[in-house]
């Protein structure tokens, strides 16, 4: 069974300082990828995926993520963290893009001066 | 960006009491819709998929005859609640696939609170 798991249930970071979110996931074939961010009364704004080709995925708000394919492993990057980066952010895996998506149980960020 | 709205953005009501979940993709027409449920520090667990003018699909163990879902147009998507319970109360997101870079695009989400 495909299944996400989002280790880092809060992380706290300084403003400036690089960030690494954490996504191991299990699905028997190559996944499609994908990080939400959903900020308090928003809806889950789609940061980036990935599908193919380059596993250094570039995304919106200066984001990337990593596939390893031999570690199951698909972190979010970012080298320096803004306040605005606060809110929740959600690994999640599909068979393709327009299926139902199984998704991690999220990563708090918090940002502090 | 493609955009989905949910109506409302929060309710409660009275245990035994039906409420209706609205979801529209705003600007782009999504022939496939998801209902997923969201409860405190869990993540979101799908419901059911629904497709235009069709019947929707539910996953095991949601009761289909509970939470009824129509999707009859490429815009727009509803959930009904039926005879709410306190149990019910929970976090539901929908999704519409479309828009001019096919991916999934989220609602903000509806708040339900069954007293």
């Amino acid at each position: 069974a495909q299944s996400v798991t989002q280790p880092d249930i809060h992380i706290t970071v300084s403003e400036g300082a690089s960030l690494e979110l954490r996504c191991n996931y299990s699905y028997g074939a190559t996944p499609y990828l994908f990080w939400y961010v959903q900020s308090p009364g928003q809806g889950l704004q789609l940061l980036l995926k990935y599908f193919s080709g380059d596993t250094l995925v570039q995304g919106i708000k200066g984001f990337e993520a990593e596939f390893k394919r031999s570690q199951s492993s698909f972190n979010l990057r970012k080298p320096s963290v803004h306040w605005s980066d606060a809110a929740e952010y959600f690994c999640a895996v599909g068979p393709s893009g327009n299926t139902p998506l199984v998704f991690g149980k999220g990563t708090r960020l918090s940002v502090i001066a | 960006g493609a955009v989905v709205s949910q109506h409302p953005s929060r309710v409660i009501c009275k245990s035994g009491t039906s409420v209706k979940i609205e979801c529209r993709s705003l600007d782009f027409q999504a022939t496939t819709m998801f209902w997923y449920r969201q409860f405190p520090k869990q993540s979101l667990m799908l419901m059911a998929t629904s497709n235009e003018g069709s019947k929707a699909t539910y996953e095991q163990g949601v009761e289909k005859d509970k939470f009824l879902i129509n999707h009859a147009s490429l815009t727009l998507s509803t959930l009904t609640v039926t005879s709410a319970h306190p149990e019910d109360s929970s976090f539901y997101i929908c999704s519409g696939f479309g828009g001019r870079t096919q991916d999934q695009y989220f609602g903000p989400g509806t708040r339900l609170l069954v007293l």
